[in-house]
């Protein structure tokens, strides 16, 4: 079974900062892995996955993240925060199987300051 | 990306009585659909799986009495949550897939249920 860990609820940057989201996920065989978006009172939005191939995926709105299997890390990058930016993000597995589900991390809300 | 339309986006009902939610998929057909519930401030808990054509398949917990979910069409797939309390109001949000391999979810714009 997969398991998705977010670091973090909370993450507060200054516009203009680096973004450093942290996930880490548990897996038996190679995952799937997405970044997702929520504003208030709205569904998600993908900002990038992981499938296969190249292990550093590039997303929209300037977002980045890095599947590292030694580390079971794949951590949301962005190198300079806009306002716009803030917003809940979540981290989420699933298997390569056809059926299997998603699993979704707990979240963590990204404030970003002027 | 492909679109998933929920409807509504906002209802308030009195206790007791039945809400019907509406998930298309707009520009692809959907043979499978998800349901999840999402509380304030947490994250997406699955509620089931939606297959065109079958019974959905209940996650662990989840009371399929109360919620019921048909899949129809491979647009469209309704949850149904019945006698509704306070304590099922929520946010609920669908998606579908698109495609087996990548297994992406295309996740609709949620609905805010309130019951009074």
């Amino acid at each position: 079974a997969q398991s998705v860990t977010q670091l973090g609820s909370h993450v507060s940057v200054s516009e203009g900062a680096l973004v450093l989201l942290r996930c880490n996920y548990s897996s038996s065989v190679p995952p799937y892995l997405f970044w997702y978006v929520q504003y208030p009172n709205q569904g998600l939005q993908l900002l990038l996955k992981y499938t296969t191939g190249a292990t550093l995926v590039k997303g929209i709105n300037g977002f980045e993240a890095e599947f590292k299997k030694s580390e079971t890390s794949f951590h949301l990058t962005k190198p300079s925060a806009h306002m716009s930016d803030a917003a809940e993000y979540f981290c989420a597995v699933r298997g390569t199987g056809g059926s299997e589900k998603l699993v979704f991390g707990k979240g963590t809300k990204l404030t970003v300051n002027p | 990306g492909a679109v998933v339309s929920q409807h509504p986006s906002w209802v308030i009902c009195k206790s007791g009585t039945s809400v019907k939610i509406e998930c298309r998929s707009l520009d692809f057909q959907a043979t499978t659909m998800f349901w999840y519930r999402q509380f304030p401030k947490q994250s997406l808990m699955l509620m089931a799986t939606s297959n065109e054509g079958s019974k959905a398949t209940y996650e662990q917990g989840v009371e399929k009495d109360k919620f019921l979910i048909n899949h129809a069409s491979l647009t469209l797939s309704t949850l149904t949550v019945t006698s509704a309390h306070p304590e099922d109001s929520s946010f609920y949000i669908c998606s579908a897939r698109q495609g087996v391999d990548t297994g992406e979810l295309f996740f609709g714009e949620g609905s805010r249920l309130t019951v009074l």
